[in-house]
């Protein structure tokens, strides 16, 4: 089946760091991926629609200067943290749709990245 | 009013037994239903479609009533592996957007 893969599974950095988090769509071209957030015991909170070749699209209430999207190819979008802070830690997921005979409309997620800012 | 609701339990149900729980949706015009699964600290998984007609996977069984507008996930012969947290997610007649659900943790105990 499809695979998402997401790096790094964990990552603590210092507050005022950037962080990088990587999502890689493994077996299957996806131009389309979407980032979520969730907090201890939340829901999943999606941040943002990421484009390939284009802009990433932002939910309502979330920076875009601060959660930087770049989607350059049809299988690696990445989410940047900037200059993060302790409210930005959290548990980082992203996803993808695919969409072929057999598996349409099925999400898949990436094994999402856990971020302590010190 | 929250877009999708559920209730987040816990839901104890000793092994063996029969557990269900509602999802209700605000937004008449959404389109598909899904049920995922997800461990403590650990990625979604999908566990089932929901179709308008119903449909049932080994012990789990799912129902959309659109009257109403609440889907339904119903575990039969509970299994202790089946303590999860079970979202309810929404996509809308337009674009690619999902809504997730609060999520309904369920434990099931020996």
């Amino acid at each position: 089946g499809a695979v998402v893969s997401q790096h790094p599974s964990r990552v603590i950095c210092k507050s005022g760091t950037s962080v990088k988090i990587e999502c890689r769509s493994l077996d299957f071209q996806a131009t389309t991926m979407f980032w979520y957030r969730q907090f201890p015991k939340k829901s999943l909170m999606l941040m943002a629609t990421s484009n390939e070749g284009s802009k990433a699209t932002y939910e309502q209430g979330v920076e875009k200067d601060k959660f930087l999207i770049n989607h350059a190819s049809l299988t690696l979008s990445t989410l940047t943290v900037t200059s993060a802070h302790p409210e930005d830690s959290s548990f980082y997921i992203c996803s993808a749709r695919v969409l072929r005979e057999g598996l349409s409309g099925e999400l898949f997620f990436g094994e999402g990245s856990r971020l302590t800012v010190l | 009013r929250k877009e999708v609701e559920q209730d987040p339990g816990p839901f104890n149900v000793p092994e063996g037994a029969t557990v269900a729980f509602n999802c209700t949706y605000s937004n008449s015009a959404s389109q598909s239903f899904f049920w995922y699964r997800q461990d403590c600290r650990k990625e979604p998984k999908l566990l089932m479609s929901v179709y308008s007609s119903g449909n049932e996977d080994g012990r789990f069984t799912a129902q959309l009533n659109r009257a109403s507008q609440y889907i339904s996930l119903l575990i039969r012969d509970s299994k202790l592996s089946d303590s999860a947290t079970y979202l309810c997610v929404v996509k809308q007649a337009a674009g690619n957007k999902l809504t997730f659900g609060g999520g309904t943790r369920v434990l099931v105990k020996p």
